[in-house]
């Protein structure tokens, strides 16, 4: 089963306002937990990596200001696109590893369309 | 700069036959290799990885294999059934305890009936 849960799985705004997405670990500690972009027909890019309790590491060309991280629990991370524009408009995935062993992989959410019109 | 590249954006094989995914990498610091499977609208799924002390993993239909001298993994899969039809992204991890996944561009893969 699924060991990732994000949610909404689509979401539609306007141009200027603000969304939250929400990446919940399940029967799970998650203390680093990874966002993720992919556009269409491309690869998945690491956008960000969130860190329980301290500040979010973001990839280089990522604006910290305009996708905001927030890990305040061991099993939930939030991603807040502020003030979208159409180029934001993606396929946003979030994922975490059950464990901290050397060879754990990364289990991912659903992810979340978002459309910014 | 792609540190994981997956050369063949497509491949179409008969229902029945085995279906090989190739993946090549530049940064000899990886030591850990992932293939992962997803359908269009939803999140990566986890198929099968290696550490790069091994050079053959095996779980069910799929095995990969991993040649480090040439910076060069493949997935097997076999048989190959239509549910298999998905992209497929080979994923790396280097040293350290740095969990972060660098991604080839994917695959496609439709198998045939």
């Amino acid at each position: 089963g699924a060991v990732v849960s994000q949610h909404p799985s689509r979401v539609i705004c306007k141009s200027g306002t603000s969304v939250k997405i929400e990446c919940r670990s399940l029967d799970f500690q998650a203390t680093t937990m990874f966002w993720y972009r992919q556009f269409p027909k491309q690869s998945l890019m690491l956008m960000a990596t969130s860190n329980e309790g301290s500040k979010a590491t973001y990839e280089q060309g990522v604006e910290k200001d305009k996708f905001l991280i927030n890990h305040a629990s061991l099993t939930l991370s939030t991603l807040t696109v502020t003030s979208a524009h159409p180029e934001d408009s993606s396929f946003y995935i979030c994922s975490a590893s059950l464990s901290r062993g050397k060879f754990s992989p990364l289990h991912f959410g659903n992810g979340t369309r978002l459309t910014v019109t | 700069d792609q540190q994981v590249k997956q050369n063949s954006p497509s491949l179409s094989v008969q229902e029945g036959r085995i279906s090989i995914l190739n993946c090549d990498y530049t940064n000899s610091m990886f030591d850990y290799f992932l293939w992962y499977k997803k359908y269009p609208a939803e999140g990566p799924t986890f198929l099968i990885s290696i550490s790069s002390i091994k050079d053959k993993n095996e779980d069910g239909r799929f095995t990969v294999f991993l040649n480090k001298s040439a910076k060069h993994l493949s997935l097997h899969i076999v048989p190959s059934q239509p549910g298999d039809s998905a992209v497929y992204f080979c994923a790396a991890r280097g040293l350290g305890n740095d969990y972060k996944l660098s991604f080839g561009a994917g695959t496609t893969v439709t198998v045939r009936a």
